[in-house]
Parts: structure tokens; C-alpha cells; sequence
């Protein structure tokens, strides 16, 4: 079955530079969420879009917007990049209906993007 | 506001041996209840989950999980570890009601498997 894709899956920046991430979910998912893990910490919830409109905001900085397009996929745009923005992004994403294999609701989450900034 | 609560940071077990991985919830209903599990450097798998009725719940590479609506409590458990499922695993809720939830985690329980 087809995952969700992120893309880069690695990426550098220096600080106050800006930095896009993309996601791909799941054919037919509707929804998609972002998520910011950092160093030896739980994933903290960004942002969610259902049907390409935000649906629920978590601890985004506001440096941070994020939009989902009419193809579903989704964009982190992250600008005045910090230091303590190195972490790992996921974005998962999710059906209300449960499409081929995937379970109704259930979020499944891409392999994540490792933004490290010096 | 939901939390998850998961008492264990670290735990060792030899392969072979059992294992229960505990979680806590505070939510005012029934939530959602997932457990993921993470290799180092990886992205986040789903074990199994738990969204009604029967409330032991069968899962991926031979985990089980009971939800226990008395405790709070999502506990994961498997009955022989392998040294494959060493791995950091994640407790999670979200709030029923559609396809729109975030998902709440705990701090994550690091899992050591001894040869």
C-alpha cells in the first residue's frame, strides 16, 4: 500500500533562513497533520488541514504557515529559522471513510524530514 | 485537554521474555488510543488502535493492547520479545469525532532488548 511521502528527508540551513517541507499523503486521504519532534522528545502537534482548509492549530510559532493544495499534498513554509528548530517534521495523514487498506481515522505518519539548522 | 502519561522511560528485557509497556490517559470521554512504535531515526509506526468496542485489541508483530476504562489505562503487551523490537514506543490519544484529531503523546518508553 502507498505511505505518506515527505520530502527533502534531510535538509541544512543556517539560521534565519527559510525552509519548505512537503507532503504527499496517502491516495484519497483527506487530511493531513504536522507534527515537530525535537531531539529525545514526543512528537508535538503544528497543524491539521481537512479538505485543503486548516482545521485545527497546535504550538506553531507563528514564523511557521502551512497550506494543503488541491491535490491534498501539504506545505510547511518555516522562515527566521532558529536554532531550536532542529527537529524531525512528520506529517501524517488520514481518512474519515478508511480508504483501500487503511483503517477509518487512523493517522499514518511518513517517514519524517530532519531539519537540522546551524 | 488530553494527556498521556507513560511512567516507564526506559525498560530492559531479555529476548524472550514477556513484556507490558504502561499508559495513562486523562480525557473526558473514551478517546482514541494508539500506540506507535519508532526506530532511532525513523518515522512512526502503527502498532494497533483502539477506537470502540472490544477493548483488547490485536496489533502488528504480535502486540496486544487492553484498554481499561476503570484505570485509564491503554497498556501494550507482548508475550515474547524479539531482539527486533527494540525500538522507543509511543502512547497516544485523540478526540473522537471524525477524521480531524491530533494526536496527543506520551514521553515515549525506550525499549532494550538483552540478548
Amino acid at each position: 500500500a502507498a505511505g505518506v511521502i515527505q520530502s527533502p528527508r534531510h535538509l541544512i540551513k543556517e539560521k534565519r533562513e527559510t525552509a519548505t517541507l512537503k507532503c504527499y499523503p496517502i491516495p484519497r486521504h483527506d487530511t493531513v497533520y504536522w507534527y515537530q519532534q525535537g531531539p529525545g522528545q514526543d512528537p508535538q502537534f503544528l497543524i491539521s488541514f481537512y479538505e485543503k482548509m486548516q482545521s485545527d492549530k497546535g504550538s506553531i510559532p507563528d514564523r511557521f504557515s502551512a497550506q494543503q493544495f488541491s491535490d491534498y499534498h501539504s506545505e510547511l513554509n518555516m522562515s527566521s529559522l532558529e536554532l531550536g528548530d532542529s527537529a524531525l517534521y512528520f506529517c501524517a495523514s488520514s481518512s474519515e471513510a478508511g480508504v483501500d487498506l487503511t483503517g477509518t481515522d487512523t493517522q499514518y505518519f511518513g517517514p519524517g524530514t530532519r531539519l537540522t539548522v546551524l | 485537554a488530553q494527556s498521556v502519561t507513560q511512567p516507564d522511560i526506559h525498560i530492559t528485557v531479555s529476548e524472550g521474555a514477556s513484556l507490558e509497556l504502561r499508559c495513562n490517559y486523562s480525557y473526558g470521554a473514551t478517546p482514541y488510543l494508539f500506540w506507535y512504535v519508532q526506530s532511532p531515526g525513523q518515522g512512526l509506526q502503527l502498532l494497533l488502535k483502539y477506537f470502540s468496542g472490544d477493548t483488547l485489541v490485536q496489533g502488528i508483530k504480535g502486540f496486544e493492547a487492553e484498554f481499561k476504562r476503570s484505570q485509564s489505562s491503554f497498556n501494550l503487551r507482548k508475550p515474547s520479545v524479539h531482539w527486533s523490537d527494540a525500538a522507543e514506543y509511543f502512547c497516544a490519544v485523540g478526540a473522537p469525532g471524525g477524521s480531524n484529531y491530533k494526536l496527543t503523546f506520551g514521553k515515549g518508553t525506550l525499549l532494550t532488548v538483552n540478548p
